[in-house]
């Protein structure tokens, strides 16, 4: 069975700090995604990285996949109040058509 | 924007019941997907579609489940006779390619079973 275990899945930090989440696996991947959800609505694509070692930047997210496309970290930089949700990474499973998801990580940024 | 759309947004039937799923993916995406999400766990994949047939299913995905595209447009996922956990909100999503290429999800169906 693949997993993509994503951590932390809650963290409380004050406005202006930084964060990092991370998602670890056995497995190889495609590609990785990260994903923002809102309450009962669908996930919202934030980036999709193919290339081990790659870093994309979105604003103050960061976005790195590992050499060995096994893991990646999503870091925030001066999160804020508007960060908070709930954040997932999902990979495409090398060699077939399946995506796994994270558990979600969940920040709450006090103002 | 193009977007995924799917319907109903919320679907209630009584066990044992049929339902049919509905979406309509990105108009020029190829790959097609459903997933679903039990309230408060996490996304789990149930099939991927392409070329009119499916390319990988998960364990969850058995007999009581089918998908189609019956017409080019739509995708559809089938419960054949549903069971009180298939309540979940359940996701459709699409893609251009494979593997490097981004999913889109609709705004997902909310199935209770009673």
């Amino acid at each position: 069975t693949q997993l993509l275990e994503q951590s932390p899945q809650f963290l409380s930090i004050q406005e202006g700090e930084n964060l990092t989440v991370y998602c670890n696996s056995s497995s190889v991947f495609s590609s990785l995604q990260w994903y923002r959800q809102e309450p009962g609505e669908g996930p919202v694509l934030l980036v999709t990285v193919v290339t081990g070692g790659e870093v994309k930047k979105l604003k103050r997210l960061t976005f790195q996949f590992g050499d060995a496309r096994k893991d990646s970290s999503l870091h925030i930089t001066a999160a804020q109040p508007g960060d908070t949700g709930l954040y997932l990474c999902a990979g495409y499973v090398a060699g077939g058509f399946k995506t796994i998801f994270g558990a979600g990580t969940r920040p709450f940024v006090k103002a | 924007e193009p977007e995924v759309t799917q319907t109903p947004s919320h679907q209630v039937t009584q066990m044992g019941q049929e339902v049919i799923l509905r979406c309509v993916p990105i108009s020029n995406h190829l790959y097609f997907y459903w997933y679903r999400q039990i309230l408060g766990q996490k996304v789990e994949f149930l099939v991927s579609f392409y070329n009119n047939e499916i390319s990988e299913k998960s364990e969850i995905f058995d007999d009581q489940f089918s998908v189609e595209r019956p017409d080019g447009s739509n995708f559809t996922l089938k419960i054949r006779s549903t069971k009180l956990e298939d309540s979940a909100m359940y996701f459709c999503a699409s893609s251009q390619g494979a593997r490097g290429n981004e999913q889109f999800f609709g705004p997902g169906t909310r199935l209770t079973v009673l």
